[in-house]
């Protein structure tokens, strides 16, 4: 079965850039929407942005000064960078995989907390 | 619709429906699902497409869609279905969240 699995750093430096890689395990990376997502501690989902395999990208219009998306088809991952980093980016990051046509994430990774503090 | 709203929080007795909304300008115009979070953990796919179950999801779980408003009953609620519910729908190029509802059953 399908499993998404984030990583990367914990803890950023205020200004600085965040990353984090969604690992794609037991399927595949074409025909789908590849997706970040973001929960601040207490607070509900907002969504960053997402791929499509073939490239195509969108981004949350409130994020998309700083955020970038990408995808390595040969390593089955995608990417989150959110660049100039401030504590309101302080939230549990989930990536998630959404069927074409679906309109919905029907598989999450079981999500990274990245703190952002000097 | 740029923005979802839903009620902060719904209560229900076990055994009965609980009902929960999310209201966007022309909302039933476009696809609406619903997710399911417990603490601690990561979102569940509950309702897609309005009105879909994904496998393994219990009947009791519905949903429906049109107007302004999606709506998802959760019959013979039991001790297991309280968690926090968001609603999601997918605009053209853009995913917006509604802002949750936390389910108690009482």
């Amino acid at each position: 079965q399908v499993q998404l699995q984030e990583s990367g750093p914990g803890l950023v430096k205020p200004s600085e850039t965040l990353s984090l890689t969604c690992t794609v395990s037991g399927g595949s990376i074409s025909s789908y929407y590849w997706s970040w997502i973001r929960q601040p501690p207490g607070k509900g989902l907002e969504w960053i942005g997402y791929i499509y395999y073939s490239g195509t990208i969108n981004y949350n219009p409130s994020l998309k000064s700083r955020v970038t998306i990408s995808v390595d088809m040969s390593k089955k991952q995608f990417s989150l960078k959110v660049s100039s980093v401030t504590a309101a980016d302080t939230a549990v990051y989930y990536c998630a995989r959404a069927p074409l046509r679906s309109h919905s994430f029907d598989i999450w990774g079981q999500g990274t907390m990245v703190t952002v503090s000097s | 619709s740029d923005d979802l709203t839903q009620p902060p929080s719904v209560s229900v007795s076990p055994g009965q429906t609980a009902s929960i909304t999310c209201s966007g300008d022309k909302l039933g115009d476009i696809y609406t699902c619903w997710y399911q979070q417990k603490p601690g953990q990561s979102p569940v796919l509950v309702i897609f497409q309005d009105n879909k179950r994904p496998s393994g999801i219990p009947e009791r779980f519905s949903g429906s869609n049109s107007g302004n408003t999606a709506t998802l009953t959760i019959s013979g609620t039991q001790a297991m279905d309280e968690a926090d519910y968001y609603c999601q729908a997918w605009d053209t190029s853009t995913v917006i969240f509604g802002g949750g509802t936390k389910l108690t059953v009482l």
